[in-house]
């Protein structure tokens, strides 16, 4: 079965500072990772996705993602982050259902990003 | 282009009583996913459809849930009868196949709280 760790559920950041948010996973076949960001009262919202190529990733607002194989990883950077950054931050692993598979997205506990004034 | 639209955005309801949670997907999507969110468990999915046809219910958490897509634009989660433990959030994703990558649209989200 496949799961997804986000091991820390609270960080917190200064405006300004560099950001990284962990995700491993497990998963018995190439995972379709993704990152998706849910502001207060909000539905979740797409980042980033990995499914094969580059292994460094860039999305929306700045963020950047890389996959590690070797690891299970799919951490989520960014090099500056803002006020308005403050969030939950979910990590995510599916099958691509290209290849047949047709799962629904597994997803982490997410993390919630505070930021610093 | 039109989002996952949810409705109704918060509900209020005592125990016992039915609630229905209603999901227009994105037009042409043929997925349709429920899933639930909690503090304590984080997203669960509850059940998806492909086709309009159930697929995977396993999420389900009882019998008191029910879901239904009767046409490629809607779907309903029912629960009868509720009880305070069903209080959380209920979203809906939808998607497509054509050569996508198995991103989920979600919509903005049901909030549910069972007296």
């Amino acid at each position: 079965a496949q799961s997804v760790t986000q091991p820390d559920i609270h960080i917190t950041v200064s405006e300004g500072a560099s950001l990284e948010l962990r995700c491993n996973y497990s998963y018995g076949a190439t995972p379709y990772l993704f990152w998706y960001v849910q502001s207060p009262g909000q539905g979740l919202q797409l980042l980033l996705k990995y499914f094969s190529g580059d292994t460094l990733v860039q999305g929306i607002k700045g963020f950047e993602a890389e996959f590690k194989r070797s690891q299970s990883s799919f951490n989520l950077r960014k090099p500056s982050v803002h006020w308005s950054d403050a969030a939950e931050y979910f990590c995510a692993v599916g099958a691509g259902y290209s290849g047949g598979g047709a799962d629904g997205l597994t997803f982490g506990k997410g993390t919630h990003l505070i930021i610093q004034p | 282009d039109a989002g996952v639209i949810q409705s109704p955005r918060h509900e209020v309801t005592e125990m016992g009583q039915e609630v229905t949670l209603r999901c227009k997907p994105i037009s042409g999507h043929d997925y349709l996913f429920w899933y639930r969110q909690t503090m304590m468990r984080g997203l669960e999915l509850l059940i998806y459809f492909n086709n309009n046809v159930p697929i995977d219910d396993s999420g389900m958490p009882e019998d008191r849930f029910s879901a239904k897509m009767p046409n490629a634009s809607f779907s309903t989660l029912k629960i009868q009868p509720s009880e305070p433990r069903d209080s959380a959030v209920y979203f809906c994703a939808s998607r497509g196949t054509s050569g996508g990558t198995g991103e989920l649209f979600f919509g903005e989200g049901s909030r549910l709280t069972v007296l």
